[in-house]
């Protein structure tokens, strides 16, 4: 069974610029969330995809966006960087939106730097 | 909203001390919690869950009870290693809409041998 997995590993932006960072969530997993994590924080929810859908968004602007394809990856893009958007970007898979405990599966992280 | 508040840390101990990370939260319903660590340069782990009241999560010899009367959610480990070294993140989810993670600000662990 293959866990997450995320690309690119790093990148670095420059502020302005526009970043796509990928997902493909576990086998049998059709919700992806997104997190950041800013160094020494804990990870915030950015949003939710369920079945190609958006299932729920945290406080995040608009310039964050995703989409989820019908194989369940995902891509989180993030357009006009600013230098506060660097942080480590996880995303987390679940085998369904409606679960009785809502584990969620994280992959190792994209490392972003905003320079 | 829904919030989970860690102790401070770095906490750092000798090997085979006793370990206790508080965590305490507070939700509008009736969530579910999670311990999760994280190691140098990897993502997130679920360390262990709990997902209603009085149940006890345990995994690798660490534990935490689901305390809904004081809302704590402390972990646990009788006798820690050096390989326990990491940054322990407390976390709840509610059972509503999008189900999102809510993390408490995680507590840097440290064991010296």
């Amino acid at each position: 069974e293959t866990g997450v997995t995320q690309s690119p590993t790093h990148l670095i932006k420059t502020r302005g610029q526009q970043v796509t960072l990928r997902c493909s969530s576990q086998s049998g997993h059709n919700t992806v969330s997104w997190y950041q994590q800013a160094l020494g924080q804990g990870p915030q929810f950015i949003f939710q995809y369920y079945r190609e859908e958006e299932n729920g968004r945290g406080n995040f602007p608009p310039r964050f966006s995703g989409l989820q394809f019908p194989n369940y990856s995902s891509e989180l893009n993030v357009n006009a960087l600013e230098l506060d958007d660097s942080a480590l970007y996880l995303c987390a898979s679940s085998p369904d939106r409606i679960s009785s405990y809502n584990e969620q599966f994280f992959g190792p992280g994209t490392r972003l730097t905003v320079l | 909203g829904d919030s989970v508040t860690q102790m401070e840390g770095p906490v750092t101990l000798s090997e085979e001390a006793f370990l206790t990370i508080n965590c305490t939260y507070t939700a509008t319903g009736y969530p579910s919690l999670f311990w999760y660590v994280q190691y140098p340069g990897e993502g997130l782990q679920l360390l262990l869950k709990a997902t209603k009241a009085d149940d006890k999560g345990s995994n690798k010899g660490f534990e935490a009870t689901y305390r809904k009367e004081t809302t704590s959610f402390h972990l646990e480990k009788g006798s820690v290693q050096v390989s326990d070294s990491a940054v322990y993140f407390c976390a709840l989810s509610d059972r509503q809409g999008a189900q999102k993670l809510v993390f408490g600000q995680g507590t840097r662990l440290t064991i010296n041998p």
